[in-house]
């Protein structure tokens, strides 16, 4: 079993959409939570992190974490074709700095 | 906002030979930096975390002898694929973590492509 399971996609979406894309884990010593996306051939960009149970909220993108069912879960509203990239969770255990990242979810936003 | 580079974003290699991929912190002094391959359309794999002044440390399955870490000073950090073969033809990004911030976020480069033929 993997450490941090995500569906590979990919996910098409008709513009406008609220989008939710989700990460499961099974170490329930991940502290922080973090969404990057990444454009084909390009770097992870960092949209949002957390390390509490709970909401965050940033634009359009809304991130949830439930660390009692090991499930985080990053929500687009309004979704653009640009937002079309992978989305990668990353997560972080506690007393290191490494990430241990999801497979990622392929987004496809349809004009 | 912090900006990481890598040079070259592109590299064609013939099997055999070696290749050096560099990854630059711009505007912080990054002690911390890690290099990840990434095959197509899979996850980004952790190969070894670059600590300025001292040994790399490698992941569980990563040869260190082929894969070479140098972080000689604050802001570089070099890769070198020793004698390439075909199956090291992958995406590499590296990623570096300001020592100064809050938070755990790592600032990633472009990535580097290296075709082996």
């Amino acid at each position: 079993q993997k450490e941090v399971e995500q569906d590979p996609g990919p996910l098409s979406v008709p513009e406008g959409a609220i989008v939710s894309l989700n990460c499961t884990y099974s170490n329930s010593a991940f502290q922080y939570f973090m969404w990057y996306r990444q454009y084909s051939r390009k770097g992870p960009e960092l949209l949002m992190y957390t390390y509490s149970s709970g909401n965050k909220e940033d634009g359009r993108f809304t991130a949830q974490v439930d660390k009692s069912s090991k499930y985080i879960s990053l929500f687009i509203r309004d979704s653009q074709p640009s937002d079309s990239a992978t989305y990668l969770c990353a997560l972080v255990p506690s007393g290191t700095y490494k990430y241990i990242f999801g497979t990622g979810t392929r987004l496809k936003v349809l004009a | 906002g912090a900006v990481v580079s890598q040079h070259p974003s592109w590299v064609i290699c013939k099997s055999g030979t070696s290749v050096k991929i560099e990854c630059r912190s711009l505007d912080f002094q990054a002690t911390t930096m890690f290099w990840y391959r990434q095959f197509p359309k899979q996850s980004l794999m952790l190969m070894a975390t670059s600590n300025e002044g001292s040994k790399a440390t490698y992941e569980q399955g990563v040869e260190k002898d082929k894969f070479l870490i140098n972080h000689a000073s604050l802001t570089l950090s070099t890769l070198t694929v020793t004698s390439a073969h075909p199956e090291d033809s992958s995406f590499y990004i590296c990623s570096a973590r300001d020592p100064l911030a809050s938070t755990y976020e790592q600032y990633f480069g472009p990535g580097t492509r290296l075709t082996v033929t």
